[in-house]
């Protein structure tokens, strides 16, 4: 059964920590891609990445890094968390191609006090 | 600017009753649109994917149509079951190639009670 695995469930985290996210694939999946998540907003990409150290800016990227150094895994950055960065975070994976569906991991709930 | 609305917001069926699910969308140049299921607390399961050229896909009680002229989705349900009470997103991709950019709708919650 093919899988994205989000590390962890549920996060808590202070303001002003370093906060990394992490997403794996088994796919061999060539895009990986970050969402959030927020209640009447529905899903907004963060960021996402069509290969190995390749990375693009989504629609919301402010106060969010990532890093793809090998093709399964991508990762999320909060370089400094806020309140405002709780959220649930998604991570999906997909083939290239337009008519390829995304397969997303369970979600990540991050909540900075 | 690319759109997805879905309505209801929210909906409650009993038991064993059909019920269908409405996207509209603004989103140009149109690839495909798709269904999803999202569970509480988990991410988002595919249903189904429709291109241009399809008006209705189904995947076991779950059948989607397309009218791609008047820029309208259904998902429609039937014999509904409590493992159906989730949440219903519809997400359209726009673009050529594999350079497609999805918008996503915010969702309908459905809830099944006996």
């Amino acid at each position: 059964d093919v899988k994205v695995t989000q590390s962890s469930r549920y996060l808590v985290k202070r303001t002003g920590e370093k906060v990394f996210l992490e997403c794996v694939q088994d796919m061999d999946h060539e895009n990986m891609f970050w969402y959030r998540q927020d209640p009447g907003l529905g899903l907004r990409l963060i960021y996402f990445s069509y290969d190995v150290k390749m990375k693009e800016k989504g629609d919301i990227p402010e106060g969010y890094s990532v890093s793809r150094e090998k093709k399964e895994r991508f990762s999320l950055i909060l370089e400094s968390a806020s309140t405002n960065q709780t959220s649930m975070y998604l991570c999906a994976s997909s083939l290239t191609g337009s008519n390829y569906g995304y397969t997303f991991g369970s979600g990540t709930r991050l909540t900075v006090v | 600017k690319n759109q997805v609305e879905q309505s209801p917001q929210s909906l409650i069926i009993l038991e064993g009753k059909n019920c269908t699910l409405q996207c509209n969308y603004t989103v140009s140049p149109f690839s495909n649109l798709r269904w999803y299921k999202q569970d509480t607390g988990r991410g988002p399961v595919s249903l189904t994917i429709m291109t241009f050229s399809e008006n209705t896909k189904s995947n076991g009680r779950y059948t989607a149509t397309l009218d791609a002229d008047t820029k309208q989705s259904s998902l429609h349900i039937t014999a509904s079951q409590l493992s159906d009470s989730a949440s219903y997103i519809c997400v359209v991709s726009a673009g050529r190639g594999g350079g497609n950019k999805l918008t996503f709708g915010t969702g309908t919650q459905l809830k099944v009670e006996l």
